[in-house]
């Protein structure tokens, strides 16, 4: 089955750049979407296919994909931006799969 | 836009079975996939099955074959997950979610508010 692998925790200062990885074998080679989770809440789409937006998202979420890693990038990083992070792709022989999911802390 | 209403917590007995709906409004039922997430506690997100809006295919996880089973009514935009043989580690929240069938691996766009399922003797 396929397998994705994200850091249990990033922390960063308010103002400063937060990079969230989610690797994956050949990653690069697949649609890789992320989802904010704040606490008590339902997960929320920020980035869809590796660097896309929906409406309402800041710019300042941004994602890339490449070879084995994909990344989520927030940048000017905000405290509302404390939440978990996951990554998630479609897989041939194991269809959806999460990554285990970030803690951002914003310290 | 999509607006999921799931239905509300629940309480069951080791060997039960659960069934949660997921209502959708604000858009063509018959367009979305609707799929079912579930997250123990303090823990992530897992991916357990779907339903094509459309045309009622379904796909399971692996790891739920054989005691979870989605399916939909089309009539009442209404998405359902029965999972069954319930034991103490299925106590989780239960999300449903919906994504475009238009679209090639479409991203899980609307999630309900999620249904708390507590499996306890």
């Amino acid at each position: 089955s396929y397998v994705l692998t994200q850091p249990p925790s990033v922390s960063v200062a308010p103002g400063e750049t937060a990079r969230v990885t989610c690797g994956g074998s050949y990653i690069g080679t697949k649609s890789v979407h992320w989802y904010q989770q704040k606490p008590g809440q339902a997960p929320v789409l920020v980035i869809y296919y590796d660097s896309d937006r929906p409406s309402g998202i800041p710019e300042r979420f941004s994602g890339s994909n490449s070879r084995n890693t994909a990344t989520l990038t927030i940048s000017r990083v905000e405290a509302g931006d404390e939440a978990d992070y996951y990554c998630q792709v479609w897989d041939t022989s194991s269809d959806w799969v999460f990554g285990g999911g970030t803690k951002l802390t914003v310290l | 836009q999509v607006h999921l209403v799931q239905s509300g917590a629940e309480v069951k007995k080791p060997g039960a079975s659960v069934r949660i709906s997921c209502k959708a409004s604000g858009d063509t039922f018959t367009s979305h996939t609707m799929y079912w997430v579930r997250q123990a506690p303090g823990q992530g997100l897992e991916w357990m099955g779907w339903v094509n809006a459309g045309n009622g295919n379904t796909q399971y996880s692996q790891k739920f074959q054989g005691r979870v089973t989605i399916t939909k009514d089309t009539s009442a935009s209404t998405a359902y997950m029965e999972l069954s043989n319930l034991r103490s580690e299925d106590t989780a929240v239960y999300y449903c979610a919906s994504g475009s069938t238009l679209k090639e691996v479409p991203a899980f766009d609307y999630w309900g508010q999620g249904t708390l399922v507590t499996v306890s003797s």
